[in-house]
């Protein structure tokens, strides 16, 4: 079936380490996206990547790092710099092109032990 | 950005209409605007966009008023599996970004 992967569905991490969360789609979309979800909130955008080996940073990006090294992979790393990793992790993808909705993996629950 | 301004919560009837309300007072000419919905623990789902015209697909309707300032989805039966947090979204794009922005939502809930 077609869509969007993300695993693992439930990590926990250690103070101080890096870990990297994984996204696949094989929808051929063009545009990926990393968002965070806190408890009883919206959506806030990480980064997006509209083409291979180019990405953006969104409205949260410091503390979390992006690579867009093939079309249907965009791996996201929280890093030891972000001070608040605990949240709900979600990833959208989406054709190019203006007006083209993006849709949702299952998105990964991030923990700190 | 536009923003979206919606009621917290709603409830319905199995079987009726579901009627949720969104405010976009500010959106932009190029703006779309998108519902989504999100059942617990779970990725957002797609519902529908639409831009100008009224819309409609296997899922919902979408009204939007002439000045473009607010739109309405409508769920036509609703079911029990229609529960959910319904995000109302003004797509920003421009040559330096390309994002969702989510507001709280309309928690709707759906009795039998």
């Amino acid at each position: 079936d077609g869509g969007i992967t993300q695993s693992p569905k439930y990590l926990f991490r250690k103070e101080g380490q890096n870990v990297t969360l994984s996204c696949e789609q094989n929808l051929n979309h063009d545009a990926m996206y990393w968002y965070r979800q806190d408890p009883g909130q919206g959506l806030r955008l990480i980064y997006y990547s509209q083409i291979v080996n180019d990405f953006q940073k969104g409205d949260i990006a410091e503390g979390y790092s992006v690579s867009r090294e093939k079309k249907e992979s965009f791996p996201l790393t929280v890093t030891s710099a972000q001070k608040n990793p605990t949240a709900f992790y979600l990833c959208a993808s989406s054709r190019a092109g203006q007006g083209q909705p993006q849709h949702f993996g299952d998105g990964t629950r991030l923990s700190i032990l | 950005d536009a923003k979206t301004t919606q009621p917290p919560s709603m409830d319905c009837a199995e079987g009726r209409a579901a009627n949720l309300p969104c405010n976009h007072s500010t959106i932009s000419g190029n703006e779309y605007v998108y519902w989504y919905r999100q059942i617990h623990s779970q990725g957002p789902q797609y519902i529908i966009h639409g831009l100008k015209n009224n819309e409609t697909n296997e899922m919902a309707s979408l009204i939007i008023t002439e000045d473009r300032k607010s739109s309405t989805l409508i769920l036509p039966h609703a079911t029990l599996r229609d529960t959910a947090v319904y995000y109302c979204i003004v797509r920003l794009v421009s040559y330096n970004t390309d994002k969702l922005i989510f507001g709280t939502g309309t928690r709707l809930q759906v009795f039998p």
